[in-house]
């Protein structure tokens, strides 16, 4: 079993919709948990970080985090055609471990 | 602030030739990580560093070494490129996880190919 496993997508949704991922991990101890985005061709930026259960939310981004059933998700309210791009899932343990990224096309 | 620098960006190798990508950062972060970006797919890890002087294979080390020449430094080298070994390489910098403020950050990446 992968450490990090993401819904593979790909994601279309229209413009102004919700965009919904997810993504469950193997490890029950993990701590650290992060969303990151990347463009084509470029590298991956981080989006946003969450450790605690419950909802984190930064803008038109909100994480949520469930421990007891390992996985954490990301939602994208009032999608824009500058959100599509490829999400990547990561945990960081002692190591920095990755999903293989859901690609977001957000339809104008 | 730099932040997290790899070097060269692009680079084009002939089969069996070897080549070291360096990488430095200047955040004063104790773990650093080199992974693979093949199309289609993730980002998988070749090795990472959790502190200065320990190195660890990731997911995909065959082919590959490192060295964390220090607290800013993580190289990678391939002793004898093949063509599988085509692809984008990321080096990455962040505390090491279970914490708080544990985020990583990306260097521009170095697009190797191998013919």
């Amino acid at each position: 079993q992968k450490e990090v496993e993401q819904n593979s997508g790909p994601l279309s949704v229209p413009e102004g919709a919700i965009a919904s991922l997810n993504c469950t991990y193997s490890d029950r101890g993990s701590q650290s948990f992060f969303w990151y985005r990347q463009y084509s061709g470029k590298s991956p930026e981080l989006i946003m970080s969450i450790y605690s259960n419950g909802d984190k939310e930064d803008g038109r981004f909100t994480a949520q985090l469930n421990k007891a059933s390992q996985y954490v998700s990301l939602l994208i309210r009032d999608s824009h055609p500058s959100d599509s791009a490829t999400y990547l899932c990561a945990v960081n343990d002692y190591k920095l471990s990755f999903g293989a990224g859901t690609t977001v096309t957000v339809r104008a | 602030n730099a932040g997290v620098t790899q070097t060269p960006k692009f680079q084009v190798l002939k089969t069996g030739q070897s080549m070291t990508l360096q990488c430095a950062q200047d955040m004063n972060h104790n773990s650093m990580y080199w992974y693979r970006q093949d199309p289609g797919m993730g980002l998988r890890l070749i090795y990472y560093s959790a502190s200065e002087g320990t190195t660890d294979k990731g997911e995909v080390p065959n082919g590959y070494n490192v060295s964390r020449l220090n607290k800013r430094e993580f190289s990678l080298r391939l002793e004898s490129a093949a063509p599988s070994q085509t692809s984008v390489y990321f080096c990455a910098s962040s505390e090491p996880g279970g914490h708080m403020n544990t985020e990583a950050f990306f260097g521009q990446g170095t697009r190797l190919t191998v013919v």
